[in-house]
């Protein structure tokens, strides 16, 4: 089972405030990095799916980079606003199976 | 929209009950998938089906089963349900591939509470 690690587990950011997370993954075997959020009481929702070191994605406020060489990657978000609040999950794919992560719990408060 | 629907959103069962949770997707998807939310450990698969009447096991297949009997929809079973089963439990679907470059869909989720 691949070990994909995300920091800090929760967060509490003022509104207006940038912030960013951090998933972790093993290197080796990997086919790609997934990040979702997931709303109290709705669906977890797909933010990006990522696959080559270096992609760079954005949505909105929300941006996200990878580094598959050393694992890793960051999810931003600028200017935070309450509707932001959420948990973030990352998820890698190996040849097998998608590994998630506990995810990052984001509080923005008003 | 896409759709993924679990019908029980919220249950509680007793120890030795056998226990149903069905899920229906409208994407004709050919992935299927049943994960356990637990605090702390994030998700993770129970059992995946890659086309009717195929399943395979994920990372915690013990103490359940699957049925796949029609392609849009994905049943999970607790033969006798226990309480270290309660759990919130997501049910997914995907195109071919289980997420390389393909989104997965997700439920709402099904809290189980078994008593």
């Amino acid at each position: 089972i691949l070990n994909v690690e995300q920091s800090p587990q929760s967060l509490h950011v003022q509104e207006g405030d940038s912030t960013n997370f951090t998933c972790s993954f093993p290197s080796s075997n990997f086919y790609a990095l997934h990040w979702y959020r997931w709303e109290t009481a709705k669906s977890p929702e797909a933010l990006f799916v990522m696959t080559l070191n270096g992609d760079e994605k954005k949505k909105g406020r929300i941006s996200a980079t990878l580094n598959t060489k050393e694992g890793y990657s960051y999810l931003y978000i600028k200017g935070s606003q309450p509707e932001d609040s959420a948990t973030y999950l990352c998820a890698s794919r190996s040849a097998r199976q998608l590994t998630f992560g506990s995810g990052t719990q984001l509080t923005v408060l008003p | 929209d896409v759709k993924v629907t679990q019908s029980s959103r919220y249950l509680v069962k007793r120890t030795g009950e056998k226990v149903f949770l069905e899920c229906v997707q409208d994407m004709d998807h050919e992935n299927m998938f049943w994960y356990r939310q637990d605090p702390g450990l994030g998700l993770r698969l129970i059992y995946f089906s890659y086309d009717v009447k195929m399943k395979e096991k994920g990372d915690i297949p013990e103490g359940y089963s699957v049925s796949r009997e029609k392609k849009e929809r994905f049943s999970l079973i607790l033969e006798s349900a226990s309480t270290n089963q309660t759990s919130m439990y997501l049910c997914a679907s995907s195109t071919q591939g289980q997420g390389y470059g393909n989104t997965i869909y997700f439920g709402e989720g099904s809290w189980l509470t078994v008593v």
